[in-house]
């Protein structure tokens, strides 16, 4: 069947333009995780949603960031007024809802953006 | 909070070497531990996992022990092959809210044949 993914798979953007990411998750699966890959780290926890509900947005770095996913499936991860430290690899992933035993992570393509 | 150190890298070797890559955590309880890989131009994968203590991950040649003792989840594999050639990352799965993931910083590693 279909994997995680998400699009476009490379942004680049001048500082302070507004980008949106978008993800599609596998079918059937309800919670939705956002990552941050910067250039030789691991990824780190953006966001967090079970349906449409975000349930954790702990890891947005800034007000600038903003994710959604208003019908439970597709999301988007906005990032307003970009800088140049927002420039990563921008993971998305989705799992069974989180009382099954088995809920591993599938992670998809992610998108590179680059802000010159 | 929790968190997980690996081997920095980039680890270069001969094929049929042998493989270790270590990686230590700092948890609360016993969370689930992972291994994933990205191959170059690829997504990340799932390779291996363990969800307790003394639980063996295994998955292509490759394995790795959950040890509480030592807060350790070492990858190794007997004989590397170039196709292994690859970044790996350790990971921790927390056991409160989201269940999200908590990865190292990635280890690079490079099989000459």
């Amino acid at each position: 069947g279909a994997g995680v993914s998400q699009s476009p798979r490379y942004k680049v953007a001048k500082r302070g333009q507004d980008v949106a990411l978008r993800c599609d998750p596998i079918s059937g699966h309800v919670s939705l995780f956002w990552y941050q890959q910067a250039l030789g780290q691991g990824p780190e926890f953006l966001t967090y949603f079970q349906n449409e509900a975000q349930l954790d947005k702990s890891g947005l770095p800034s007000d600038r960031f903003f994710a959604e996913r208003p019908e439970g499936s597709v999301s988007t991860l906005k990032i307003q007024r970009t800088q140049q430290e927002d420039s990563a690899v921008y993971l998305c992933a989705s799992s069974l809802p989180l009382r099954f035993r088995d809920n591993e992570q599938f992670f998809g393509p992610g998108t590179r953006l680059t802000v010159l | 909070g929790d968190s997980v150190t690996q081997m920095e890298g980039p680890v270069t070797l001969s094929e049929e070497a042998f493989l270790t890559i270590n990686c230590t955590y700092t948890a609360t309880g016993y969370p689930s531990l992972f291994w994933y890989v990205q191959y170059p131009g690829e997504g990340l994968q799932l390779l291996l996992k363990a969800t307790k203590a003394d639980d063996k991950g295994s998955n292509k040649g490759f394995e790795a022990t959950y040890r509480k003792e030592t807060t350790s989840f070492h990858l190794e594999k007997g004989s590397v092959q170039v196709s292994d050639s690859a970044v790996y990352f350790c990971a921790l799965r927390t056991l409160q809210g989201a269940q999200k993931l908590v990865f190292g910083q990635g280890t690079r590693l490079t099989i000459n044949p």
